[in-house]
């Protein structure tokens, strides 16, 4: 099956700085999502990305389906984006597919 | 905007009792997951389930799991024999009908099982 390789696995940063999470899968990938899953463990859809490039105020993300990875751009970084990071997809597109996720990159911004 | 909604937040079960997981998905989605995350761990899919029956399950969805839609807005996942390895934190999901096929995730329940 596909596998999805979140890197780092750990960021530290000062609150401020801009940061690039990247997500690898081992094939093409359908339904591409980001997640963030705050201290209460909570899952918050950030994008829906199959392909192309988003925005949502102060985060990004680009995917690069035919290289098979995604990247979340976080610029001025703020510690309420501290928390765990999951990208995850599916092997074929459209509904009824299971999602495969990353193990997330763990994020910490420090006042 | 509307939201998938989890009740309970957290449930503390003893070993070998049955549990009920509730979740109300978004009102026009059709299509609705189960997954899961043990403590530390990545998200795991559990189930999928459209038009009244499962589409398809994982290795983890065994005898011991069942889904059911029993009535127009609820979504249950139960377990029959909670074990100490079902603590984790569960997640429902649904995705509408004629769309991308972004799935929309609730807050989720935290099991324990002690």
């Amino acid at each position: 099956g596909i596998q999805v390789e979140q890197s780092p696995p750990d960021l530290i940063l000062q609150e401020g700085a801009n940061s690039t999470l990247r997500c690898n899968f081992s094939d093409s990938v359908n339904n591409l999502q980001w997640f963030h899953q705050n201290p209460w463990g909570q899952l918050i859809n950030l994008f829906y990305i199959p392909s192309g490039t988003k925005q949502n105020g102060r985060l990004s993300a680009t995917t690069v389906a035919t290289e098979r990875y995604s990247l979340l751009y976080i610029s001025s970084s703020q510690t309420t984006d501290s928390g765990v990071y999951f990208c995850a997809g599916s092997p074929f597109a459209g509904n009824n597919r299971k999602l495969i996720w990353g193990l997330g990159t763990s994020l910490a911004v420090n006042p | 905007e509307p939201e998938v909604t989890q009740t309970p937040s957290h449930q503390v079960t003893q070993m070998g009792q049955e549990v009920i997981l509730r979740c109300v998905p978004i009102s026009n989605h059709l299509y609705f997951y189960w997954y899961r995350q043990i403590l530390g761990q990545k998200v795991e899919f559990l189930v999928s389930f459209y038009n009244n029956e499962i589409s398809e399950k994982s290795e983890i969805f065994d005898d011991q799991f069942s889904v059911e839609r029993p009535d127009g807005s609820n979504f249950t996942l139960k377990i029959r024999s909670t074990k100490l390895e079902d603590s984790a934190m569960y997640f429902c999901a649904s995705s509408e009908p004629r769309g991308s096929g972004e799935q929309y995730f609730g807050p989720g329940t935290r099991l324990t099982v002690t």
